[in-house]
C-alpha cells in the first residue's frame, strides 16, 4: 500500500537558517503530493502541492519539489522565521488529481525556530 | 462564513460510555474524513464517506461508528468510549476541483 516516510524530529533552527525536511514516499501508481502545516491548537492547513513528477509547489517561501526518481518530496525554505514553528506533515494521495482522494500521511515533523 | 466546524472543542469522558462527535461544513463537499491524531503515530484514518448515505472504513475504524443522512454533517460516535481512544480528532472535506482537504480546528477527547 501507500505510505511515506519522513524524517525523525523534533528540529530546532535559529531564526534566518535554512531549512530542509525530508520526505519520501511508496506508492502504486502516479500519486499527487502534499505538504501540510499544522500550527499549535490549530488544524492541517494545505502548504504547498505538486500533481505530477518534476513539478515545483511553492507558498510561504517554502517549495517542494516532486522527484520520481527518487520518490521524494523534500520541503525547503531558504530563511526560516520564528512564526514558522509549526508541524509539518507530508502526505499522498491515491489518484492524480489529489482532490477527492484518500490522503496518506506522514508522522509529522515539529519545528521550533528560535529568535 | 463558510468553513468546517467540529464540536465539541474539548471532551473528556469516562471509559465505557459513548460519545459523539459533531463535524459540520458549508460547502457541501462530497467527500468527508475522520483522522486521529496521536503523538509517534501523525494521522490515520479512521472512516471517510464519499457521498451522503455513502461511508466506508480507513485505517483505524474499530470502536467507531459514523453515518451521513446530510451532505453537510458527519458525526463520529464512539459506542463505548476506551483509554486508547484518548486523541485528537479531526475531520476533513474535500470536493473535486479543491486542492487537498480543508480540515477542522479538532476535538481532543480524554477517556479516564
Amino acid at each position: 500500500g501507500n505510505s511515506v516516510t519522513q524524517m525523525e524530529g523534533p528540529v530546532t533552527l535559529s531564526e534566518e537558517a535554512f531549512l530542509t525536511i525530508n520526505c519520501t514516499y511508496t506508492a502504486t501508481g502516479y500519486p499527487s503530493l502534499f505538504w501540510y502545516v499544522q500550527y499549535p491548537g490549530e488544524g492541517l492547513q494545505l502548504l504547498l502541492k505538486a500533481t505530477k513528477a518534476d513539478d515545483k509547489g511553492s507558498n510561504k517561501g517554502f517549495e517542494a519539489t516532486y522527484r520520481k526518481e527518487t520518490t521524494s518530496f523534500h520541503l525547503e525554505k531558504g530563511s526560516v522565521q520564528v512564526s514558522d514553528s509549526a508541524v509539518y506533515f507530508c502526505a499522498l494521495s491515491d489518484f492524480n488529481t489529489g482532490a477527492n482522494s484518500k490522503l496518506t500521511f506522514g508522522k509529522g515533523i515539529t519545528l521550533s525556530v528560535r529568535p | 462564513d463558510a468553513g468546517i466546524t467540529q464540536s465539541p472543542r474539548y471532551k473528556i469522558t469516562e471509559t465505557g460510555r459513548q460519545v459523539t462527535l459533531m463535524c459540520h461544513q458549508t460547502w457541501s463537499h462530497s467527500y468527508m474524513f475522520w483522522y486521529r491524531q496521536d503523538l509517534g503515530h501523525g494521522l490515520r484514518l479512521i472512516y471517510y464517506s464519499a457521498a451522503a448515505d455513502i461511508t466506508d472504513k480507513g485505517e483505524v475504524p474499530d470502536g467507531y461508528v459514523v453515518s451521513r443522512s446530510k451532505t453537510e454533517n458527519f458525526p463520529l460516535t464512539l459506542e463505548s468510549a476506551t483509554r486508547s481512544q484518548t486523541s485528537v480528532y479531526f475531520c476533513a472535506s474535500s470536493d473535486p476541483g479543491r486542492d487537498g482537504y480543508t480540515f477542522g480546528s479538532g476535538t481532543r477527547l480524554t477517556v479516564v
